[in-house]
């Protein structure tokens, strides 16, 4: 069965420490999204990607880096300059006009 | 660009009651609009959307929404609630052309026994 992958379900973090969120999927999309969600905030965007070795900045970009080396991988960084973290942080790929796939989500948190 | 308004961050209401959470939108183009339900510490699954064609939208669980484009709104309707219905629910646009989704900040539904 196709579908979208996250991993792990729950990370924990030290201050200054980077830490790398993996999203993948099996769905032949073109288009992944990482959005960041906070309590009352809804869902941001802070990367997304519409072509392998291509990406652009989302909303809060800031503190976060990216990759695009192959079609099923999206890997998020969160460095040491995302001065608040903790968030629950989903991925998104599509394939086309109402056809976004979710990802199960990853809850960070800097200890 | 695309901006999404949820008008209630939290909405009691009674098991059986009838429910409607409210979603304005603005747009300067065609849209695609969406509502996803998010249960505690999970992904967000999606209850309907609206592409083109009907303005009434029907989508799993019993949810319906009508999307009213003189009104820019997209509200979300339940006739009969369950305790299950408690949960965050979202709503989200994307201009035609576009997959990129925009969301509201989500309103909190409490099915009161």
């Amino acid at each position: 069965d196709g579908g979208i992958t996250q991993s792990p379900k729950y990370l924990f973090r030290k201050e200054g420490q980077n830490v790398t969120l993996s999203c993948e999927q099996n769905l032949n999309h073109d288009a992944m999204y990482w959005y960041r969600q906070d309590p009352g905030q809804g869902l941001r965007l802070i990367y997304y990607s519409q072509i392998v070795n291509d990406f652009q900045k989302g909303d809060i970009a800031e503190g976060y880096s990216v990759s695009r080396e192959k079609k099923e991988s999206f890997p998020l960084t969160v460095t040491s300059a995302q001065k608040n973290p903790t968030a629950f942080y989903l991925c998104v790929s599509t394939g086309g006009p109402g056809t976004q796939y979710f990802g199960p989500g990853t809850r960070l948190t800097v200890l | 660009a695309q901006s999404v308004t949820q008008l209630d961050s939290q909405v009691p209401v009674f098991e059986e009651a009838p429910v409607e959470l409210r979603c304005n939108y603005s747009s300067s183009v065609s849209v695609y609009l969406f509502w996803y339900v998010q249960y505690p510490n999970q992904g967000l699954q999606l209850l309907l959307k609206y592409l083109s064609g009907s303005t009434l939208v029907k989508g799993i669980n019993g949810f319906e929404a009508e999307f009213n484009k003189s009104q820019t709104s997209f509200h979300l309707r339940k006739p009969s609630v369950h305790i299950s219905d408690t949960a965050e629910y979202f709503c989200a646009v994307t201009g035609a052309g576009s997959y990129q989704l925009t969301f509201g900040k989500g309103t909190k539904l409490s099915v009161i026994p």
